[in-house]
């Protein structure tokens, strides 16, 4: 079992639907969880970070960390054709020794207009 | 503002021949990190830098590569007798401050090896 699953999709999505993607993980040493967005053949753009469990918003983002379930999503509020592209999840442990960032395969999405 | 910068964007060569790509990270960023990523999957990690001084090594990372980073700004990354298998993108990221969370990737370095 790997340490982070995520499943690869792809995932597609009429313009203005909210999107739903998550990740499970195993290792509860983890304490930061990130999200990136990749595009084709770019490298990882980070979107969004939070710190242990909780909610974060920004826009139309919103990051969720379950780690009772060692569960996050990422949610897209009115998705935009734009945001069709690969998103990955990341984590990484707390302290001066973490460095490591651990990812998700990254799952594709498609917004269709 | 720039971002982390690679070099090259792509690279193609025969198998057994040597490569090295530069990394330019975001001004000031005392981290730097070597990730590499094959199709479908996520990036992987290789090694990392704080200041001019390799931290840590993937066991990805054979005896073929090597990683510098001489004055703590650019750092460089080098295969060896490439093989098929080296195929992938190599992607350089950096950080700063006290933990490595927000590590800001550049575009990275798509290598073919033939």
């Amino acid at each position: 079992q790997k340490e982070v699953e995520q499943d690869p999709g792809p995932l597609s999505v009429p313009e203005g639907a909210i999107v739903s993607l998550n990740c499970t993980y195993s290792n509860s040493a983890f304490q930061y969880f990130m999200w990136y967005r990749q595009y084709s053949r770019k490298g990882p753009e980070l979107l969004m970070y939070t710190y242990s469990s909780g909610n974060k918003e920004d826009g139309r983002f919103t990051a969720q960390v379950d780690k009772s379930s060692k569960y996050i999503s990422l949610f897209i509020r009115d998705s935009q054709p734009s945001d069709s592209a690969t998103y990955l999840c990341a984590m990484i442990g707390s302290g001066a020794g973490s460095y490591q960032l651990t990812f998700g395969k990254g799952t594709k999405l498609s917004v269709i207009p | 503002d720039t971002g982390v910068s690679q070099d090259p964007r792509h690279k193609i060569t025969k198998r057994g021949q040597n490569v090295t790509f530069r990394c330019d990270p975001i001004s000031e960023h005392n981290r730097l990190y070597w990730y590499r990523q094959t199709l479908g999957q996520g990036p992987e990690f290789l090694t990392y830098f704080q200041n001019e001084a390799q931290l840590e090594k993937s066991r990805l990372l054979s005896d073929r590569f090597s990683a510098e980073r001489p004055k703590g700004s650019f750092s460089t990354l080098e295969i060896q007798r490439t093989e098929q298998g080296d195929s992938a993108m190599y992607l350089c990221a950096s950080s700063v401050g006290p933990t490595a969370e927000t590590q800001y990737f550049g575009p990275g370095t798509r290598l073919l090896v033939l």
